[in-house]
């Protein structure tokens, strides 16, 4: 069964416009770590975010932000006034008790100039 | 900085041969990750290994095999390279997690192995 869901597969802006990207999870576990990644074309997965199932919290740094709410099992990012620099294809991930993370198919943003 | 490196960044073998991927980090991580990305897939676990001479299966082992005699080292093994191995292999580590933390992954640059 799938764990993490990124329903969109490729997503354009223009420049300067705000995008978020869903991420859906599926898991049982009361404690459980959710993360984004950023892969850009260079191909190296880089961290952006750690939330935990007790933290609740949104986060903010900068142009990103992220929305995780448990009552619909998202974590959603956000970025505002996109630029160019960030188009790279976005993963979420979780992992659940062990250290197996499970990750989505990915959500490949484009920032057109 | 953590580093990751992987051996190749490209690579081309035949079908049939054995094929070897190494993945080394030099910051004393503990697990260590073996991801292959296909598109429309996202990235599937391979294997993992928490500790010297430990390994796990990940979701997708058959066909693979891994080793990892030293803690900085992971190697992944493909013992008779088909076609359907055309893809690219990422490795990762992280410190291990327990309690109520969890560290996150760090990744290599991949390689991207073509069987023909």
């Amino acid at each position: 069964a799938q764990k993490v869901t990124q329903a969109q597969t490729e997503i354009s802006v223009v420049e300067k416009e705000d995008v978020t990207l869903d991420c859906v999870y599926e898991t049982r576990d009361t404690t459980y770590y959710l993360f984004w990644y950023k892969q850009p074309p260079s191909g190296e997965l880089v961290f952006l975010i750690r939330r935990n199932s007790f933290d609740e919290q949104n986060e903010i740094s900068g142009r990103y932000s992220w929305n995780f709410q448990k009552s619909t099992s998202s974590f959603n990012f956000t970025i505002t006034a996109s630029q160019v620099v960030d188009s790279a294809v976005y993963f979420c991930a979780l992992r659940k008790t062990g250290n197996q993370f499970y990750f989505g198919t990915g959500t490949s943003l484009t920032v057109i100039p | 900085d953590v580093k990751v490196t992987q051996s190749s960044r490209y690579l081309v073998k035949r079908t049939g041969e054995k094929v070897f991927l190494e993945c080394v980090q030099d910051m004393d991580h503990e697990n260590m990750f073996w991801y292959r990305q296909d598109p429309g897939l996202g990235l599937r676990l391979i294997y993992f290994s928490y500790d010297v001479k430990m390994k796990e299966k990940g979701d997708i082992p058959e066909g693979y095999s891994v080793s990892r005699e030293k803690k900085e080292r992971f190697s992944l093994i493909l013992e008779s390279a088909s076609t359907n191995q055309t893809s690219m292999y990422l490795c990762a580590s992280s410190l291990l997690s327990g309690g109520d933390f969890s560290y996150e992954q760090y990744f290599g640059p991949g390689t991207r192995l073509t069987v023909t």
